[in-house]
C-alpha cells in the first residue's frame, strides 16, 4: 500500500558532520512537510514544499539547515553542520494541497 | 502563532475503560485532524473533521467537531493494549494553511 518512506530510520553522528535524511513521498502526492519530534516542543514544522517549490522553511534554522526536492519522488532534509541540540526525531509527511498529511516513520537523529 | 492545548497530557487506563480526550483552541478551526503515534513510529491519521458538531467514527474511535469551532473531541470505546500511543490533534484555521499539532495526550493502558 502507498507510504511515505524516509531513510535512514536512525542516524548517530559526531558534532560538526553532516547529515541528510531522505524522504520518498506517496505518489500522486504534491505536497512535502519536514517535522522535527521532541519531547519538549512536540511536532515543529521545519519546512514544506508545493510541487517541488519550497512555500515556507520559517521553522528551519537557515544557518546549518537546508530541504530540498531534487525530483517528484525525492525530498531530502540536510544539517551542516550538525549539533547535539539537533537530535530529534525527524518526519517527512505527504498531503494534496493543505489536505490531511501522511506521514513516514521518521529518522531519529542523535548528534553526540 | 497558534497553539492547541490537549487534555489530559496523559492518562493510565485499565483495559476494557472507555476514554475521552479533547483538544482546544481559542482560534475558530475549519477542519480538524487526529492521529495516533505508535512508539517508534509516525503518526497515523484516524479522523478528520470538516463541519462544526459533526460526528464520525472509525471503529472503536468517535471524534467531534465542537460547536463552537475551537474545539475537538475524541473518544475510544473499550479499550484494549494496543490503544497505546500518543494521540494527536491537528486543526486548520482555514483552507489552504497549514495545519497547527497540539502537544498529544499520552495514553497507558493496564491490563
Amino acid at each position: 500500500d502507498a507510504r511515505v518512506t524516509q531513510t535512514p530510520r536512525d542516524k548517530v553522528t559526531e558534532m560538526g558532520q553532516e547529515v541528510t535524511m531522505r524522504c520518498q513521498p506517496i505518489l500522486g502526492h504534491n505536497t512535502v512537510f519536514w517535522y522535527r519530534q521532541t519531547m519538549m516542543q512536540g511536532l515543529e514544522l521545519l519546512a514544506y514544499f508545493r510541487n517541488r517549490a519550497p512555500l515556507d522553511d520559517s521553522g528551519m534554522p537557515k544557518d546549518r539547515f537546508s530541504a530540498e526536492m531534487p525530483d517528484a519522488t525525492l525530498a531530502t532534509l540536510k544539517i551542516q553542520p550538525s549539533e547535539p541540540r539537533d537530535s530529534a526525531v525527524y518526519f517527512c509527511a505527504s498531503g494534496f494541497g493543505n489536505t490531511e498529511a501522511f506521514f513516514g516513520q521518521g529518522t531519529r537523529l542523535t548528534v553526540v | 502563532g497558534q497553539q492547541l492545548n490537549q487534555s489530559p497530557q496523559s492518562m493510565f487506563i485499565q483495559e476494557g475503560e472507555d476514554v475521552s480526550m479533547n483538544c482546544t483552541s481559542s482560534s475558530i478551526f475549519n477542519t480538524w485532524l487526529w492521529y495516533k503515534q505508535d512508539p517508534g513510529e509516525g503518526p497515523v491519521l484516524l479522523i478528520a473533521l470538516y463541519k462544526a458538531g459533526e460526528l464520525t467514527s472509525n471503529g472503536r474511535l468517535t471524534a467531534q467537531f465542537g460547536i463552537t469551532r475551537k474545539d475537538s473531541f475524541l473518544n475510544i470505546s473499550a479499550s484494549i493494549p494496543s490503544d497505546v500511543g500518543i494521540y494527536f490533534c491537528a486543526g486548520q484555521l482555514s483552507e489552504g494553511q497549514n495545519f497547527v499539532f497540539g502537544p498529544g495526550t499520552r495514553l497507558s493502558v493496564l491490563p
